[in-house]
């Protein structure tokens, strides 16, 4: 059964760099359209960003200046980057895709905190 | 940025039938948006219901189905079961960026 594994750091000083990695476990990665979802505690889902098979990026306006989403073709994986963390970063992230949303990862919960 | 609008909350009884609207700041929603309708109960990742504005995955209820309603996409259940009791997303593409809705809240009482 194809899985999306994901894992990074979960506790952050604010400024730092989150970095999130997620990969296909099981399943082919070529393409499919990769994307990042988070949801802060107690809230709604937000859209972070997507890249394509081809590299091509499209990211949500209000975190575009500090977000990078990247992909490793050979390793079947794609990452997130967001630079400069607040405490309004606090979230649980997800990676989700392939086709039309039908593989999520089981979220990764990062912490922004002095 | 387009918001994307909601009920935050509805009720159902058991068996009974409810629709979950979601409309555009923009403009009436259509085929255009690339609707999709994700569902999310407590402690767990979200799972994608429709795609494509009225799509099923092999998983969604036959129970749940939707459409284009007077400007908004909706969603239906008919006949709801104790476990469709969750929060429900739409999200809606604006050229490519997706924009989520702040969710509704379902409750089967």
């Amino acid at each position: 059964q194809v899985q999306l594994q994901q894992w990074g750091a979960g506790l952050l000083k604010p400024s730092e760099t989150l970095s999130l990695t997620c990969a296909v476990d099981g399943g082919s990665f070529s393409g499919h359209y990769w994307h990042w979802f988070r949801q802060s505690p107690g809230k709604g889902l937000e859209w972070i960003g997507e890249v394509t098979l081809s590299g091509g990026t499209n990211y949500n306006p209000t975190l575009k200046n500090r977000v990078t989403i990247s992909l490793d073709t050979s390793k079947n994986q794609f990452s997130l980057k967001v630079n400069s963390v607040t405490a309004a970063d606090t979230a649980v992230y997800y990676c989700a895709g392939r086709y039309y949303f039908d593989l999520w990862g089981r979220g990764t919960l990062v912490t922004v905190s002095s | 940025q387009a918001v994307v609008t909601q009920e935050p909350s509805l009720t159902v009884s058991p068996g009974g039938t409810v629709t979950l609207t979601c409309g555009s700041s923009a403009g009436a929603v259509t085929s255009a948006h690339y609707v999709y309708w994700f569902q999310q109960k407590p402690g767990q990742a979200p799972r994608t219901l429709i795609y494509d504005t009225t799509k099923k995955h092999s998983w969604t209820p036959a129970r749940f189905s939707a459409s284009l309603l007077g400007g908004k996409s909706a969603l239906t259940l008919s006949g709801a079961q104790p476990e469709d009791e969750a929060d429900y997303y739409c999200s809606l593409s604006y050229s490519g960026a997706y924009v989520l809705g702040a969710g509704t809240k379902v409750t089967v009482l």
